[in-house]
């Protein structure tokens, strides 16, 4: 069965950085996009970024650009999110999704348990 | 990349049908693209994939939930409801951005 293992969730002042890991197994991670969505608590879903399955694509939400970096290793099965100058607004549970192609559609057919950041002095 | 509106809750008894809406614009739901999808999330959970193209239903979905997309609307509908189907709900589409936004979700409630 799919699984997708999260990481590196705490506590962080604002301003500080933070890199998640997603771990993934038991499907060919190397041909599916994957992708980071995120939701503070009691609210909604956000989009945060996607990468294509062999990485020379990546995507952003507006709120993270300039500060967040997606990246992947396919030897490792491993998906990251480098998380530089920290807002307050950036607390949430992050997820990291499996997309249903090579290119992100936006499809996740598998989620992990979620990681919760949360930025604050 | 603002959020797509849906409400914030609907409610219907069981055996009944109730219908979701997700309302965008030309730039997203409403765009050339066919990028919609429908999220169902329980308490505590992480969300699962319910409907995506629109219309189509991930294997082992019920058929009880069915997509449907007219101009910049689109519309969840969920058939003979239960109790199990209490949960939030989230539209999502992709953007002429090149990005993916979501809806503000929507709680149901079976009465």
């Amino acid at each position: 069965e799919v699984q997708l293992l999260e990481s590196g969730g705490g506590l962080v002042q604002p301003g500080g950085s933070l890199r998640l890991s997603c771990a993934a197994s038991a499907f060919t991670f190397s041909t599916y996009a994957m992708s980071w969505v995120r939701q503070a608590p009691g609210k909604g879903l956000e989009w945060v970024s996607s990468i294509s399955a062999f990485g020379d694509n990546t995507y952003y939400a507006d709120s993270v650009k300039g500060r967040f970096t997606i990246s992947r290793d396919n030897s490792k099965n491993t998906l990251y999110l480098q998380m530089n100058s920290l807002r307050a607004e950036d607390t949430a549970v992050y997820y990291c999704a499996q997309d249903r192609s090579r290119g992100p559609t936006g499809y996740f057919d598998y989620w992990g348990q979620g990681t919760l950041v949360t930025v604050s002095s | 990349q603002s959020a797509l509106t849906q409400p914030a809750s609907v409610s219907g008894s069981p055996g009944q049908s109730i219908t979701i809406s997700c309302t965008g614009t030309s730039s997203d739901v409403g765009g050339r693209y066919h990028y919609v999808s429908w999220y169902q999330q329980h308490p505590g959970k992480a969300p699962k994939l319910l409907i995506y193209d629109v219309t189509y239903r991930p294997s082992g979905v019920s058929n009880r939930f069915s997509g449907s997309k007219s101009g910049s609307t689109a519309s969840l509908t969920i058939s003979g409801l239960q109790s199990e189907d209490e949960a939030d709900y989230y539209c999502s589409s992709y953007t002429a951005s090149t990005t993916w936004v979501f809806g503000g979700g929507t709680q149901l409630t079976v009465l």
